[in-house]
Formats: structure tokens, C-alpha cells, sequence
């Protein structure tokens, strides 16, 4: 079956430093893929996704680009900030029979960015 | 729009008792998905709705269950909690379309089972 894995963390940067958080998957199919984020005591926001074979998402700094050669969709943003201090879970999304599209997650990387 | 929405926002139960957990889609969704969330499981797939009927079920015991209604709305059950069933249970909705849509999470309902 599908399986997404991630670095699992924590991760503790010091602002403004640079951040990869490796994610690499399994599939059956063409799966679309995404970077959800969690904030303490919240449920999940969509942080970035890509549909297709080199697509680049971005939003607020972060960069992640679909490598369907390495199976792989690493989240990175160069200066990390405070605010950015979070859980970031990479999953996947494809066709799992009688149209149902379900998310299979990758356990999370726990972020924190010290002043 | 207004997002999804979740309640209750918390619960506190005995085992052995049962309980009932709503999903608010936002509005012109017409896929509601469940998902449970543990420090030791992680985020899992428990069911998904469409139309009022469910489309897609994860690996999970009989004692949970679901059902959507007309208007999307959605519920979640589970019968004889176990202590294990402690965790936040995450509702999503989508358009239901395609598997490159966007999922809405609410805020989630964290049940306790002592």
C-alpha cells in the first residue's frame, strides 16, 4: 500500500537559518502530493501541494518540488522565522478505489525556531 | 466562507460508553473525511463520505462508524470506548472530484476515554 516517510525530529533551528525536511514516498499510482502544517492545540492547514511530475509548490517561504524519479517531495525555506515553529506533515493523495481520495500521512517533523 | 467546523471541540468519557462526533463541511463540499490523530499512530484514515455514502473505509475496528447526511454533515461514532480511542479525531472536507483537491481540516474534537 501507499506509505509516506518523513525525518521525524525534532528539528530546532536558530531564525533565519535554512530548512529541509526530507519526505519520500510510496505509490501504487500517480499520487498528488502535499505539505500540511499543524500549529499547537489546531487542526491541519495545507501549507503547499503538486499534482504532477516536477511541479514546484510554494507558499510563505516554503518550497517543495514533486520528484517522481526519487519518489520524493522535500519541504525547504531559507530563513525560517519564530512564527514558523510547528509540526509539518507530508502526505500523499491518490485514486483508492470507487473515487476515494484519501491522505496517507507521513508521522511529522516537529519544527522549532529559537530567537 | 466560513471553514470546516467541528464539535464538541472537547470530550471526556468512560469506557464501555459511546460518542458522538459532528462535522460541518464548508459550504459546496460534498466529501467529509474522518481522521484519527495519536502521539503513537500518527494521523489515520478512518472513513470517507460522499453523497451520503460512504466511499472508503480504513483499518479499524466495526465499533466505528459514520454516516453523512443531505447536507453534507457528517458524524462519527464509536461504540464501547477503549482507552485507546483517546486521541483528536480530525474532520476534512474536498469537492470529492479528483485526488489533486485540496482537503479542508477543522479544528478537530479531542476525546479522552478514562
Amino acid at each position: 500500500g501507499d506509505s509516506v516517510t518523513q525525518m521525524e525530529g525534532p528539528v530546532t533551528l536558530s531564525e533565519e537559518a535554512f530548512l529541509t525536511i526530507n519526505c519520500t514516498y510510496t505509490a501504487t499510482g500517480y499520487p498528488s502530493l502535499f505539505w500540511y502544517v499543524q500549529y499547537p492545540g489546531e487542526g491541519l492547514q495545507l501549507l503547499l501541494k503538486a499534482t504532477k511530475a516536477d511541479d514546484k509548490g510554494s507558499n510563505k517561504g516554503f518550497e517543495a518540488t514533486y520528484r517522481k524519479e526519487t519518489t520524493s517531495f522535500h519541504l525547504e525555506k531559507g530563513s525560517v522565522q519564530v512564527s514558523d515553529s510547528a509540526v509539518y506533515f507530508c502526505a500523499l493523495s491518490e485514486d483508492s478505489g470507487a473515487g476515494s481520495y484519501q491522505l496517507t500521512f507521513g508521522k511529522g517533523t516537529k519544527l522549532s525556531v529559537i530567537p | 466562507k466560513a471553514g470546516v467546523t467541528q464539535t464538541p471541540r472537547y470530550l471526556i468519557k468512560t469506557r464501555g460508553q459511546q460518542v458522538t462526533l459532528s462535522c460541518s463541511p464548508i459550504s459546496g463540499h460534498r466529501s467529509v473525511s474522518w481522521y484519527q490523530q495519536t502521539p503513537g499512530q500518527g494521523l489515520q484514515f478512518l472513513f470517507e463520505y460522499f453523497s451520503e455514502t460512504q466511499r472508503n473505509k480504513g483499518n479499524f475496528p466495526g465499533r466505528f462508524s459514520g454516516r453523512q447526511f443531505s447536507n453534507s454533515r457528517s458524524e462519527m461514532n464509536v461504540s464501547t470506548l477503549e482507552l485507546g480511542d483517546s486521541a483528536l479525531y480530525l474532520c476534512a472536507s474536498s469537492l470529492g472530484a479528483s485526488w489533486g483537491e485540496t482537503q479542508y481540516f477543522g479544528p478537530g474534537t479531542r476525546l479522552l476515554v478514562l
